[in-house]
């Protein structure tokens, strides 16, 4: 059954850094992999997705990346605001099965 | 990208009471449709799986009699809970999975929620 880690599971930073989220995930035989953004009592809004022979994708100041094998993801935030304070969750995708989620890291990001 | 609906978006009711969440793809067709549950600070837990005109599949632990699960046409999905106490308080989100999109294949759309608290 796939595990998803999240690392850190809470992160507080100073406007305009950059900083990366990491997930890992214990069955690399996935078929693609999202990232999404949760605001607190809200749903999910995606990100990025990522299909398995991808190895990056960007979106404005979001990048995230991919290595299969070695079951590893990292969304990279570049510049950050205080609008980018969420949770961020990453969920792999096994073929038709549905998505499984990390606890997801909370980001806050301070003015 | 894909919409997904979800009706209502906050409901508190007493204990006992049974509440149904509709959970609706307003773009596209999902043959399958997904319910998961969110505890506050908690990741998403995936209850069950909704297949149009046949009965859900639902994870281990998730008592099937009391979280009714109907998924009547193309573009609809609804979860009902039966007998509501205070400990199904929770945070409900709906996914549908668009199959016939050439963009979006097998990818999920989420709902944007329904909170739902038991006195």
């Amino acid at each position: 059954k796939q595990e998803v880690t999240q690392i850190p599971a809470a992160l507080s930073v100073p406007e305009g850094e950059n900083l990366v989220l990491n997930c890992s995930f214990t069955d690399s035989a996935i078929y693609n992999l999202q990232w999404f953004r949760q605001d607190p009592g809200k749903g999910l809004t995606s990100l990025l997705l990522i299909q398995s022979s991808q190895r990056e994708q960007t979106s404005g100041r979001l990048n995230a990346s991919l290595d299969k094998s070695s079951g590893r993801s990292t969304l990279y935030i570049a510049a950050s605001q205080p609008g980018d304070s969420a949770t961020y969750l990453c969920a792999p995708k096994e073929g038709n099965t549905p998505l499984v989620f990390g606890k997801g890291t909370r980001l806050s990001v301070i003015a | 990208g894909a919409v997904v609906s979800q009706h209502p978006s906050r409901v508190i009711c007493k204990s006992g009471t049974s509440v149904k969440i509709e959970c609706r793809s307003l773009d596209f067709q999902a043959t399958t449709m997904f319910w998961y549950r969110q505890f506050p600070k908690q990741s998403l837990m995936l209850m069950a799986t909704s297949n149009e005109g046949s009965k859900a599949t639902y994870e281990q632990g998730v008592e099937k009699d009391k979280f009714l699960i109907n998924h009547a046409s193309l573009t609809l999905s609804t979860l009902t809970v039966t007998s509501a106490h205070p400990e199904d308080s929770s945070f409900y989100i709906c996914s549908a999975r668009d199959l016939g999109g050439k963009r979006t294949y097998n990818e999920q759309f989420f709902g944007p929620g329904t909170r739902l608290t038991v006195l």
